[in-house]
């Protein structure tokens, strides 16, 4: 009953550093999807991946990179990262047609000092 | 996003009461989501509505697509502290099955 499992849940960073937030899902999705929640913002999108082998561009891709490694997992790595990006990461996954929702993992909470 | 309004931000009702969420979007819309999130959790999928006109129900939370496919509202009757939690939509605003979200409307129950 595992879905969209994200790791890690919680991470601290220092200016400059970088890592990379991993995603899988277990439910032969096509399409992938990063986003991150910050308060009184919704959810933007960061980065989309419509099936294996693709990806593009959300509404604020600067400053992340993605990786689609096969059709189960959705990396986001930041190179360099910015106390701007303090926030909730969130990856989700969809069948990719339409009608069909997108499936959410719990997060990852990264702080930025 | 400006694109996708949520009212109101937040809502406090007495465990019992009914009330109603509305989202509202700038375009057309080819598909609108309603999810539910719990403080420090993911977002879990309540319902999903495609033509104007449609109503969908699930316990006591009902959702609505207006006729123009612009407007949603979800109402929750008898409302219980098992509510609370932040609700959000999420449109797509141009069948490429991305979505943009509202954002969002915190609910608090008090028992």
């Amino acid at each position: 009953n595992a879905g969209v499992t994200q790791t890690p849940k919680f991470q601290v960073l220092k200016t400059g550093q970088s890592m990379t937030l991993q995603c899988a899902q277990d439910m032969n999705h096509n399409s992938m999807y990063w986003y991150r929640q910050d308060p009184g913002m919704g959810l933007r999108l960061i980065y989309y991946s419509a099936s294996e082998g693709t990806t593009d561009k959300g509404e604020v891709p600067n400053g992340y990179n993605v990786s689609r490694l096969n059709k189960r997992e959705f990396s986001l790595r930041l190179e360099s990262a910015a106390p701007s990006q303090t926030s909730v990461y969130f990856c989700a996954s969809s069948a990719g047609t339409l009608g069909q929702p997108q499936h959410f993992g719990d997060g990852t909470r990264l702080s930025i000092l | 996003s400006q694109e996708l309004e949520q009212s109101p931000q937040s809502l406090i009702v007495q465990e019992g009461k009914n009330l109603t969420i509305n989202c509202t979007s700038s375009k057309t819309l080819y598909g609108l989501y309603w999810y539910k999130q719990k403080y420090g959790e993911g977002l879990i999928f309540l319902m999903m509505l495609q033509k104007g006109g449609e109503e969908k129900s699930h316990e006591k939370i009902t959702a609505k697509l207006d006729e123009k496919k612009q407007q949603s509202s979800l109402h929750i009757t008898a409302s219980q502290p098992s509510h609370a939690g932040i609700y959000l939509c999420g449109a797509d605003q141009d069948s490429s099955y991305k979505l943009i979200f509202g954002s969002g409307t915190r609910l608090l129950v008090r028992p």
